[in-house]
């Protein structure tokens, strides 16, 4: 069965820093991954969705890369701000199912 | 607007009822989801369907039941049976589960208590 792992589990960072958030799964045959964004309380905001055959994904400040041989993808936050201060969960898809991290659960301080 | 309603937002039970969930999409997704995501956990699914009429059990189906009438409606009954269902319940959709471009949206979620 797939495993996603989010580590690590809280972080906290000044404003302005780049940060780089990780999501590792245990199969690595999977059809794609999602990074979502969970306020307190709130349902997951998707951001970025990348397919099996691409390697990565950029909306604004963000960029998310896939490593499907080693079972690695990580969310890249450039310049962050108190806004981006939220739970960051990933999510991959086998044939008909998708499997979720944990998240973390980023801070940023003004 | 395009999106996925659930409600209420809060809901209360006393031991031994049950109770209904209400998710409802104007996406026209195929596929439809449901989760149960508990403090500190990821999210666990507990039924999908690809398609109306037809529904398939997730991780944690035990004590949950579904129904699949339109396409634009997927409603979660939590029964007696469920032990511990105090829980935050999402609500998911996508376009169908072939493949890989299936970006899956969320409804706001819906918070369950049990008195």
């Amino acid at each position: 069965k797939q495993e996603v792992t989010q580590i690590p589990a809280a972080l906290s960072v000044p404003e302005g820093e780049n940060l780089v958030l990780n999501c590792s799964f245990t199969d690595s045959a999977i059809y794609n991954l999602q990074w979502f964004r969970q306020d307190p309380g709130k349902g997951l905001t998707s951001l970025l969705l990348i397919q099996s055959s691409q390697r990565e994904q950029t909306s604004g400040r963000l960029n998310a890369s896939l490593d499907k041989s080693s079972g690695r993808s990580t969310l890249y936050i450039a310049a962050s701000q108190p806004g981006d201060s939220a739970t960051y969960l990933c999510a991959v898809k086998d044939f008909n199912k998708f499997y979720f991290g944990s998240g973390t659960k980023l801070n940023v301080k003004p | 607007d395009g999106g996925i309603t659930q409600s209420p937002k809060y809901l209360f039970r006393k031991e031994g009822q049950n109770v209904t969930l209400s998710c409802e999409q104007n996406l026209n997704h195929d596929a439809m989801y449901w989760y149960r995501q508990d403090p500190g956990q990821g999210l666990r699914l507990i039924y999908y369907s690809q398609i109306v009429n037809d529904f398939q059990k997730g991780d944690i189906a035990e004590g949950y039941s579904v129904s699949r009438e339109k396409k634009e409606s997927f409603p979660l009954t939590v029964t007696s049976a469920q032990k511990n269902p105090t829980a935050f319940y999402l609500c998911a959709s996508s376009i169908p589960l072939a493949g890989d471009f299936n970006e899956q949206f969320f409804g706001p979620g819906t918070r369950l208590t049990v008195l």
